[in-house]
């Protein structure tokens, strides 16, 4: 099983929608869980951490379910500078990767005209 | 503030030719370091990561080192590049804290590796 699981897309959204991404994680002992935004060709930029008790930051909600170790991103009234790779990453844990983040292979999203 | 450097931005270099990355790190001390690579169509993979001059973990063998000569300096190298080499190679810092709940990392511009 995969250690950070993610939808690939592509999600193709028009300009408005509210679009969600969902994320699983397999280690239980995980501590912290984040999301980062990647685009095209550049380097992966924090977008939010994800608290327990879920969290907002303008457009963007961050939600997580440790009981089914689950993590999601909530996009509304999407931009078209939103368009790029979601990463989700995860933090800790036990065994040899306690202290190391863990990233998910990402989730493509393309915000249409 | 704090800013990472990478460089150079894009290399691109001959099979079995020698490589060497460099990141530094300024507006912080004693940071974690991290290199990473991320290859065409995959997700980023640990390399290295440094919590300390001249202390250094790697995470994938490889034919691949990196070295950490000061304290916001950390350096990845090669003596040999393989065509597997070829890739995006992000270097990261993290604040260091005496509790891991909370480890953001914040990582560099990259520098994008083609060996042919």
């Amino acid at each position: 099983r995969k250690e950070v699981e993610q939808d690939p897309g592509p999600f193709n959204v028009p300009e408005g929608a509210t679009v969600a991404f969902n994320c699983t994680y397999s280690n239980s002992a995980s501590q912290s869980f984040f999301w980062y935004r990647q685009d095209c060709r550049k380097e992966p930029k924090l977008l939010m951490s994800v608290y327990s008790s879920g969290n907002e930051d303008g457009r963007f909600t961050a939600q997580l379910n440790r009981a089914s170790q689950y993590i999601s991103l909530l996009i509304r009234d999407s931009k078209l500078s939103d368009s790029a790779t979601y990463l989700c990453v995860v933090y800790g844990g036990s065994g040899a990767g306690s202290y190391q983040l863990t990233f998910g292979k990402g989730t493509k999203l393309s915000v249409i005209p | 503030s704090q800013t990472i450097h990478q460089w150079p931005a894009t290399l691109v270099q001959p099979v079995g030719s020698p490589l060497s990355l460099e990141c530094t790190v300024e507006g912080t001390s004693n940071p974690n370091l991290y290199w990473y690579r991320q290859a065409a169509g995959r997700g980023l993979q640990l390399l290295f990561y440094s919590v300390g001059i001249g202390q250094i973990s790697s995470e994938v063998p490889q034919n691949l080192s990196a070295s950490r000569p000061q304290d916001r300096q950390f350096i990845l190298s090669s003596k040999k590049l393989l065509l597997s080499d070829s890739g995006f190679y992000l270097c990261a810092w993290s604040p260091t804290t005496g509790l891991h709940s909370y480890n953001e990392q914040f990582f560099g511009p990259g520098t994008r590796l083609t060996v042919l």
